[in-house]
């Protein structure tokens, strides 16, 4: 399963709301699609997964929604921290596959 | 929750083998599948494969199969990757994750990654 993010980058200001795209090559349950941040030299930490899931101490600004091929994250109010890169994730087939990747910049 | 320590770093020349361990905080390793992700210099992420450390399943990612080969050691609760015949498209940050065996599930738990230099 190819997944495509887009956009690749999108600059925002603090405080505005970040929408990013996830879409499949085919459909999926969305119990099966994960969202994580990348910060520079760090490992991936996963946000959200199995639709709608937040991990542990993620904050109720990040949300996720979609289902089929179409998968959204959102960030109701960007925090400085925030700005990162973020990747989508789907496990429900073999070989696991992630997106290319957002980059979220401060505007 | 269970951490993961990741052995150092590792410069290769073209044509060598790498092999890279996962170590584990908790002493039941069998709880979890074992997943390898790299990332390439300034690019995405990659998904390897995985293992199952309680029978050593392993299943690869097509684009790897005949070069890699993960194994573990219980005793140890440590999962290793090899790879063969480097090149220097396999210079990368190489990550272990972590999942509940028997589930399909995220990857909630990583490593701190292994950067490994392929160069002459």
């Amino acid at each position: 399963v190819v997944l495509t993010q887009s956009p690749g980058t999108l600059s925002l200001s603090p405080g505005e709301r970040a929408t990013l795209s996830c879409r499949a090559s085919q459909s999926f349950s969305s119990n099966y699609l994960a969202w994580y941040q990348q910060k520079p030299g760090q490992a991936p930490r996963l946000l959200i997964s199995g639709a709608s899931s937040r991990a542990t101490g993620i904050p109720d600004r990040f949300s996720a929604s979609g289902s089929g091929t179409d998968f959204t994250l959102t960030i109701s109010r960007l925090e400085p921290e925030d700005f990162a890169v973020y990747y989508c994730q789907q496990y429900s087939f073999s070989p696991l596959t992630f997106g290319q990747g957002t980059k979220l910049e401060i505007k | 929750q269970v951490q993961l320590v990741q052995s150092g770093a590792e410069v290769k020349p073209p044509g060598a083998s790498v092999t890279l361990s996962c170590k584990a905080s908790e002493h039941t390793l069998t709880k979890y599948y074992v997943h390898w992700v790299r990332q390439a210099p300034g690019q995405g992420l990659e998904w390897m494969g995985m293992i199952d450390p309680s029978d050593a399943g392993t299943n690869y990612e097509q684009k790897f199969q005949g070069r890699v080969t993960f194994t573990r050691d219980t005793s140890t609760s440590s999962v290793y990757m090899q790879l063969r015949s480097l090149r220097s498209e396999d210079t990368a940050m190489y990550y272990c994750a972590v999942v509940p065996a028997g589930v399909r599930a995220a990857f909630d738990f990583w490593g701190q990654g292994t950067i490994v230099t392929v160069s002459s």
